[in-house]
C-alpha cells in the first residue's frame, strides 16, 4: 500500500528565507507523488507532481520538489518565502492505479513572519 | 463558471434534517470524488465515480449517499447525521480511466456543521 508522511505539522519561516517542507513516502511500486496547497476557506490547488520523469520537478509560485528514491523523500522547497505562501501544504501519493485513489499526508501549516 | 464549483459553501443542519451537497465540474473530466476534511486528520476519501460508475466507497456510513447523474455533476445526500460529521466536504475531479497519474482538481468545499 502506498502512503506519505509529512514531518512537522507546523513550519515557521521569515520572509525571504528558504522554505523546506518534508514528505516521505512508502510505496511497493514506483510512486506518483503530488504536492497541493490549501489557502484558508479554499480547496486544494496542485503545486506540482512527480510521474517518474525528471527527479527535480518545478511547480507554480516558485516551488520545486526533488524525488529521492534512496531516501524515499519528496521534499518541497522554495528559495525565498513570501507572505502570500502562508497556507497548508499537503503531500499525496497515488494509492491505487485502478481508480485514482490518492492518499494525502496530514498536512503542514506554513507561517511566514515579516 | 470555471473549474470545480460546490454549493452551498456553508451548511448548518440538525441531526434529523436531510440535505444535499452539490458539485459541478466544468473541466470535461470523467472522474469525480468526495473527500472529508476534519481538523487534525488527513484528508479522507469517501467516494469515487469513474465514468458515472461508483468505483470506491471507503466504508462510509450509509447516512451519506452519493449520486452521480452525469460526469459533470456529483451530489452527496445527507440524512440523520451526527455531530462528528461536521467537517469540510471537498469535491474533486480528474481525467477518467485507470492506470494514469491524473491530478485532481478541487472545489472550494462545503463547511458542514451538524447541531
Amino acid at each position: 500500500a502506498q502512503s506519505v508522511t509529512q514531518l512537522g505539522s507546523h513550519v515557521s519561516v521569515s520572509e525571504g528565507a528558504l522554505v523546506l517542507l518534508r514528505c516521505n513516502y512508502s510505496s511497493s511500486v514506483p510512486p506518483y507523488l503530488f504536492w497541493y496547497v490549501q489557502y484558508p476557506n479554499q480547496g486544494l490547488q496542485l503545486l506540482l507532481k512527480y510521474t517518474s520523469a525528471a527527479t527535480l520537478v518545478k511547480g507554480i509560485n516558485g516551488f520545486e520538489a526533488e524525488f529521492k528514491k534512496s531516501e524515499t523523500s519528496f521534499h518541497l522547497t522554495k528559495p525565498s518565502a513570501h507572505m502570500s505562501d502562508a497556507a497548508e501544504y499537503f503531500c499525496a501519493v497515488l494509492h491505487s492505479y485502478n481508480n485514482n485513489d490518492m492518499r494525502f499526508g496530514a498536512g503542514t501549516r506554513l507561517t511566514v513572519k515579516p | 463558471e470555471t473549474g470545480v464549483t460546490q454549493t452551498p459553501r456553508h451548511l448548518v443542519m440538525g441531526m434529523t434534517n436531510k440535505k444535499s451537497l452539490k458539485c459541478e465540474q466544468h473541466l470535461g473530466h470523467n472522474a469525480m470524488y468526495w473527500y472529508k476534511q476534519s481538523a487534525k486528520k488527513p484528508l479522507e476519501l469517501m467516494f469515487v465515480y469513474n465514468f458515472k460508475e461508483q468505483t470506491e466507497n471507503n466504508s462510509v456510513p450509509s447516512r451519506f449517499s452519493p449520486e452521480c447523474p452525469n460526469s459533470s455533476h456529483l451530489f452527496l445526500h445527507l440524512h440523520t447525521l451526527q455531530p462528528e460529521d461536521s467537517a469540510l466536504y471537498l469535491c474533486a475531479s480528474s481525467q477518467g480511466g485507470t492506470g494514469q497519474p491524473y491530478e485532481q482538481y478541487f472545489g472550494p468545499g462545503t463547511r458542514l456543521t451538524v447541531t
